[in-house]
């Protein structure tokens, strides 16, 4: 099924472990960004990618670290979780530029305690 | 960076009737998406918008990007149309996706 595919859906994790979010896509897309949701704060861009190679910080990407090695996958790493982190991950694509074709994954749930 | 507003932040509709919801943004854009967020969490894209008019079904939407301001229209809302919209803007020459808040919407039988 073409889309976004992110793992895991849901995750516990204790302060100070390491972990990374897996999001695959397989429609070509060039755009590939990470974005967590907060109660009351819509969506805030960490991390996002124009094509494989190339990377770039968003609003909020302290303590998170991205590569883009293929065109079809963009892991996101916590190096250290705080309780901060907790939050719902939503990995998307689109078309390049102007974001023609933006598709979200269905979110991974993420507890830091 | 750009500042996008969403109103209202809820909305409650009887089921059958009609409403608008608004996104005002601070800057000049390249384009504008309307999303629809269900209440499972799953984010839907509804509209990529730049300028002008479009529908889908009892959906539509126009953006008049020289007043900087877009509307999302629903009419004879369902239950199933619940959820949150979020409004989100690509600035000028930025590959950034920016999102409001959210209208809260709650289509009550």
């Amino acid at each position: 099924n073409a889309g976004v595919t992110q793992t895991p859906k849901f995750q516990v994790l204790k302060t100070g472990q390491s972990m990374t979010l897996q999001c695959a896509q397989d429609m070509n897309h060039e755009y590939m960004s990470w974005y967590r949701q907060d109660p009351g704060m819509g969506l805030r861009l960490i991390h996002y990618s124009v094509g494989a190679g190339i990377t770039d910080q968003g609003e909020v990407p302290n303590g998170y670290n991205v590569s883009r090695s293929t065109t079809e996958d963009f892991p996101l790493r916590l190096l250290s979780a705080a309780p901060s982190q907790t939050s719902v991950y939503f990995c998307a694509s689109s078309y390049a530029g102007q974001g023609y074709g933006y598709t979200f994954g269905s979110g991974t749930r993420l507890t830091v305690v | 960076g750009i500042q996008v507003e969403q109103s209202p932040p809820d909305l409650i509709l009887q089921e059958g009737a009609n409403s608008t919801l608004r996104c005002n943004f601070s800057d000049s854009v390249n384009n504008l998406q309307w999303f629809h967020q269900n209440p499972w969490g799953q984010l839907i894209n509804l509209f990529y918008i730049p300028s002008g008019t479009k529908q889908n079904g009892r959906l539509s939407a126009t953006t008049v990007a020289t007043e900087r301001y877009s509307l999302l229209y629903i009419s004879s809302s369902q239950t199933t149309d619940s959820g949150v919209y979020f409004c989100a803007v690509h600035g000028a020459g930025s590959y950034q996706l920016t999102f409001g808040k959210g209208t809260k919407l709650s289509v009550i039988p």
